[in-house]
């Protein structure tokens, strides 16, 4: 029964390249959100998706920020030309039901922006 | 403008002493709260949560103060064991959502 599965665990780009993160929820977990944590920081909510569906994208930066969770596969979160300020632990997390409250979180993704 | 907060960035206590994690919050829409607790290199992991028509939640070692008037809860941990030792988040939620608040963590370290 694996837990909700992030990868890749730590990335490094460039300026102006593009970061991909993956997250596959937990079994059975229908709703998966996505956070950020800025170092020294704690997380701020970014986007809560069901399948083939954004519900709530509130916490998503206005521009090169994009995501997605496809019928088939794991959820995507974009970043188009990335920026030093970008460089974070991007957390996943998934539930079964929406209103459950108690989310249950992959171990991240290290993004370094040189 | 930060609605969850954690105003104690650090924490040090004896083993077997008690740990007191405090938060305070400013959005009193905000109807569910929870502690997750995060080792290095790890996701949060949940911990205890507490619903707002409560105003303590027991759960072993662990237990959870709310404070409605006063927008305030914190975290027991009595006995402290050094396994305690990592970052502790409180986050808060309301009309049964999923988005959570959360403030910026206190880290715990139990000394033996």
């Amino acid at each position: 029964n694996a837990g909700v599965m992030q990868n890749p665990r730590h990335l490094v780009r460039r300026r102006g390249q593009e970061a991909r993160l993956r997250c596959s929820p937990m079994k059975g977990h229908s709703h998966v959100y996505w956070y950020r944590q800025l170092p020294e920081e704690g997380l701020k909510f970014m986007v809560y998706l069901q399948k083939e569906n954004i519900i709530d994208e509130s916490g998503m930066p206005k521009e090169r920020f994009s995501a997605e969770f496809p019928k088939e596969g794991p959820s995507i979160l974009r970043i188009q030309q990335v920026v030093r300020g970008d460089s974070a632990a991007y957390f996943c997390a998934s539930s079964r039901f929406s209103g459950a409250n108690v989310l249950t979180f992959g171990a991240g993704s290290r993004l370094t922006v040189l | 403008d930060q609605q969850v907060k954690q105003n104690s960035p650090s924490l040090s206590v004896q083993e077997g002493r008690i740990s007191i994690l405090n938060c305070d919050y400013t959005n009193s829409m905000f109807d569910y709260f929870l502690w997750y607790k995060k080792y290095p290199a790890e996701g949060p992991t949940f911990l205890i949560s507490i619903s707002s028509i409560k105003d303590k939640n027991e759960d072993g070692r662990f237990t959870v103060f709310l404070n409605k008037s006063a927008k305030h809860l914190s975290l027991h941990i009595v006995p402290s064991q050094p396994g305690d030792s990592a970052v502790y988040f409180c986050a808060a939620s309301y009309n049964a959502g999923n988005m959570l608040t959360f403030g910026g963590g206190t880290r715990l370290m139990v000394k033996p």
